[in-house]
């Protein structure tokens, strides 16, 4: 079992629409936890971080459920400019380095 | 924000050659910066955590005499594929965090390396 997962996609989906996105992790001593968008052929750069009582960063709102291991983001009112691959992200406590997802790929269309 | 400058962007180079990618810090030490490889449609894989003063810890599965780490400054980390094959072919990425701010890893732009 991989130990970041996500839905790889593609979504697609109408611009102005909302699209929410899930990830799952395995490693129970798992700590910090983000979002990540990578364009094609880019670096990742953070979206932003998930807090135990869930962050909102404009159109973005992402939400962490320690319990059942789940972490979501929901872009509400989606632009051209989101399309991108979405990468779920873990850090394990007294570990530095990040456990990515596979990604999931969304493509807004106009 | 913390700055991560890699170099060069991308490669082509002759099968059994080998290749330097250089990572460095820009505003920032880092004492620790980490090495990705990515290949098309799949997510970043760690290959290797470089330290600095010290010997790379390599992620299982990842030859160290084949990708060799050297972490000689507190800002620059070099990552060098050698004898370099087709399969190497990939997307190289580096990150470090700025460890007195504790802020977010910030990755370098990537190198694209192909092996031909």
């Amino acid at each position: 079992r991989k130990e970041v997962e996500q839905d790889p996609g593609p979504f697609n989906v109408p611009e102005g629409a909302t699209v929410a996105f899930n990830c799952t992790y395995s490693n129970s001593a798992s700590q910090s936890f983000f979002w990540y968008r990578q364009d094609c052929r880019k670096e990742p750069k953070l979206l932003m971080s998930v807090y135990s009582s869930g962050n909102e960063d404009g159109r973005f709102t992402a939400q962490l459920n320690r319990a059942s291991q789940y972490i979501s983001l929901l872009i509400r009112d989606s632009k051209l400019s989101d399309s991108a691959t979405y990468l779920c992200v873990v850090n394990t406590r007294g570990a530095q380095k990040l456990v990515f997802g596979q990604g999931t790929r969304l493509t807004i269309n106009p | 924000g913390a700055v991560v400058s890699q170099h060069p962007s991308w490669v082509i180079c002759k099968s059994g050659t080998s290749v330097k990618i250089e990572c460095r810090s820009l505003d920032f030490q880092a004492t620790t910066m980490f090495w990705y490889r990515q290949f098309p449609k799949q997510s970043l894989m760690l290959m290797a955590t470089s330290n600095e003063g010290s010997k790379a810890t390599y992620e299982q599965g990842v030859e160290k005499d084949k990708f060799l780490i050297n972490h000689a400054s507190l800002t620059l980390s070099t990552l060098t594929v050698t004898s370099a094959h087709p399969e190497d072919s990939s997307f190289y990425i580096c990150s470090a965090r700025d460890e007195v701010t504790q802020g977010g890893y910030t990755f370098g732009s990537g190198t694209r390396l192909t092996v031909v």
